[in-house]
């Protein structure tokens, strides 16, 4: 089946400086990406779409200066959070969107913690 | 937006006991996910449905969409300790997945 990798699966960063969570489809190309955040006991909150060769699409109230996505390549989408704070840590999963399907796989998330 | 109403939120059962999660929506459903969550770890996708009345099962979960559409049913049975996990619901409004809150199932000896 298809497989979607996080990298990493777990950092730890000080407040004020900025993250970057990779998100890989191993075995497909990926037209579509979506990053969604995970608080404690909660469900899934979808953050923002990001689309290959385009800017993303962010959520109502999710800040897109804050959230940087960049989708470089069929295989990658990156997110970035830039000057990060003790209410940023949360649990980050990301799915992939086969190309021409309909179906989405779910990497299996990165825990962020912010000190 | 789409809303998912996830019931019950937490459910203990014994070893062996049978049990139902239940999601609905208040949308029609075009696409209704299910899928299987250990806190901290990421999504186990269990099934997908589509169509109306359409039911599907995976050794001992079984999952229905009702005919209308707007609610669907995850059944566990004779549940085993690796059952125990966070049940989600996930509707596809053909753009995103739309997620409920959860169903928190701990199963005991």
């Amino acid at each position: 089946g298809a497989v979607v990798s996080q990298h990493p699966s777990w950092v730890i960063c000080k407040s004020g400086t900025s993250v970057k969570i990779e998100c890989r489809s191993l075995d497909f190309q990926a037209t579509t990406m979506f990053w969604y955040r995970q608080f404690p006991k909660q469900s899934l909150m979808l953050m923002a779409t990001s689309n290959e060769g385009s800017k993303a699409t962010y959520e109502q109230g999710v800040e897109k200066d804050k959230f940087l996505i960049n989708h470089a390549s069929l295989t990658l989408s990156t997110l970035t959070v830039t000057s990060a704070h003790p209410e940023d840590s949360s649990f980050y999963i990301c799915s992939a969107r086969e190309t021409g399907n309909y179906e989405q796989y779910f990497g299996p998330g990165t825990r962020l913690t912010v000190t | 937006s789409q809303e998912l109403e996830q019931s019950p939120q937490s459910l203990i059962v014994q070893e062996g006991k049978n049990l139902t999660i239940n999601c609905t929506s208040s949308k029609t459903l075009y696409g209704l996910y299910w899928y299987k969550q250990k806190y901290g770890e990421g999504l186990i996708f269990l099934m997908m449905l589509q169509k109306g009345g359409e039911e599907k099962s995976h050794e001992k979960i079984t999952a229905k969409l009702d005919e209308k559409k707007q609610q669907s049913s995850l059944h566990i049975t004779a549940s085993q300790p690796s059952h125990a996990g966070i049940y989600l619901c996930g509707a596809d409004d053909g753009y995103a997945l739309n997620f409920g809150k959860g169903t928190s199932l701990l199963v005991t000896p």
